[in-house]
């Protein structure tokens, strides 16, 4: 069985400061870990994921992710918050080895850029 | 560009109506779910299908049934629609296997909002 659980609701950040949305993840198998931001209004869009190449993964936007396994953690980070950061953002696992299963979401984390 | 288009993008339907979902996608994709998103619980999975025909429960599949007579669409139903199934309902595709090593893997539709009444 896989889970994530994202650590924060709600993160605020000033513009400029560094961001940091925090997600731990159990999983049966090897996992693939994704994260996705949504703005409002908007749909799912996907920032960057993780399917067991380099544990530092870059993606969209400036924002990256690390998988450290013996942590099970896959936290996100950005070195300098843009107002159009705001969003929410998720946390997402799947089990490779289960070709057909589908995606496992976290609860998600409501980002809050302040000016 | 691939999509997953989602016929309504907003719903009102009364408590008891039949309701139906409608996602289609251009990708030829054999994988499709449907995920309900709500306040503070992220995406749930509802059902899932991974071929014509074939179909399986995700989490909360409790008051819904799914449809998947073609490969390109797949049918949310509520069969008898109440008013905690009021959420946003979310469509996506991915192919089997190659998928998860494809730029975004997944592909989401942008969500039908259904209010119950």
């Amino acid at each position: 069985a896989q889970s994530v659980t994202q650590l924060d609701s709600h993160v605020s950040v000033s513009e400029g400061t560094p961001v940091l949305l925090r997600c731990n993840y159990s999983s049966s198998y090897s996992p693939s870990l994704f994260w996705y931001v949504q703005h409002p209004n908007k749909g799912l869009q996907l920032l960057l994921k993780y399917t067991s190449a380099a544990t530092l993964v870059k993606g969209i936007n400036g924002f990256e992710a690390e998988f450290k396994k013996s942590e099970t953690s896959f936290h996100l980070t950005k070195p300098s918050a843009h107002m159009s950061d705001a969003a929410e953002y998720f946390c997402v696992v799947s089990e490779r080895d289960t070709g057909r299963r589908a995606l496992t979401f976290g609860s998600g984390t409501r980002l809050q850029v302040q000016p | 560009d691939v999509k997953v288009t989602q016929s309504s993008r907003y719903l009102v339907k009364r408590t008891g109506e039949k309701v139906f979902l409608e996602c289609v996608q251009d990708m030829d994709h054999e994988n499709m779910f449907w995920y309900r998103q709500d306040p503070g619980l992220g995406l749930r999975l509802i059902y899932f299908s991974y071929d014509v025909k074939m179909k399986e429960k995700g989490d909360i599949p409790e008051g819904y049934s799914v449809s998947r007579e073609k490969k390109e669409r797949f049918s949310l139903i509520l069969e008898s629609a109440s008013t905690n199934q009021t959420s946003m309902y979310l469509c996506a595709s991915r192919l089997t296997g190659g998928g998860m090593n494809q730029p975004g893997g997944y592909t989401f539709g942008s969500g039908t909002r259904l209010t119950v009444v």
